[in-house]
């Protein structure tokens, strides 16, 4: 069984560039979430997908946006980048039910805008 | 709204002495708790969780957690500390909104010491 995996590892952009980060699921796994983590802070939820379609999102702009695809790996775009989203991005993958809670963690993609 | 306040930024030990991460949650109805752990520039790894069974929850690495409802509470303990402990610490709890998310507290820095 393979773990989640994100790439790339570390990315610089300027302010008003887009960008995609990518991720895959851990095997079997058909959900699958975003989160930043700014420096010193706790990762905040950003949004979810669940078998292709986004079922939930934190408070975000709709410049954050993403896509799951039928293999359940995922992207998260950023468009008009600003110097705030500087942060780590960690995807998270995890089952559809309620009696497996948790999710697992990719290690993240370093994000620094100049 | 869910919710979870960890006590205390950072915490400081020596390596061999016990360790006590505390961390206060927040729920309108009963809750699945995790401790998450993450090493420098590493992703998160599940510690533990606490999902409505027994209130005492054994994890990795010889940490526990105790959920204690009068005191709405889930303190993270080790009975003793090795230098690769050393890592910060989220108390994280599931929040239900139609979907499943998580929601992290602040996180905890864990020192220790020789």
């Amino acid at each position: 069984e393979t773990g989640v995996t994100q790439s790339p590892t570390h990315l610089i952009k300027t302010r008003g560039q887009q960008v995609t980060l990518r991720c895959s699921s851990q095997s079997g796994h058909n959900t699958v979430s975003w989160y930043q983590q700014a420096l010193g802070q706790g990762p905040q939820f950003i949004f979810q997908y669940y078998r292709e379609e986004e079922n939930g999102r934190g408070n975000f702009p709709p410049r954050f946006s993403g896509l799951q695809f039928p293999n359940y790996s995922s992207e998260l775009n950023v468009n008009a980048l600003e110097l705030d989203d500087s942060a780590l991005y960690l995807c998270a993958s995890s089952f559809e039910n309620p009696n497996i809670p948790e999710q697992f963690f990719g290690p993240g993609t370093r994000l620094t805008v100049l | 709204a869910q919710s979870v306040t960890q006590l205390d930024s950072h915490v400081s030990v020596s390596e061999g002495t016990p360790v006590l991460l505390r961390c206060n949650y927040s729920s309108s109805y009963s809750p699945s708790l995790f401790w998450y752990v993450q090493h420098p520039n590493k992703g998160l790894q599940l510690l533990l969780k606490y999902t409505s069974a027994a209130t005492l929850v054994k994890g990795i690495n010889g940490f526990e957690a105790e959920f204690k409802k009068s005191e709405t509470s889930f303190h993270l303990t080790k009975p003793s500390a090795h230098m690769s402990d050393a890592a910060e610490y989220f108390c994280v709890v599931r929040t239900l909104v139609g979907y499943s998310t998580l929601t992290f507290g602040k996180g905890t820095m864990l020192l220790v010491s020789p």
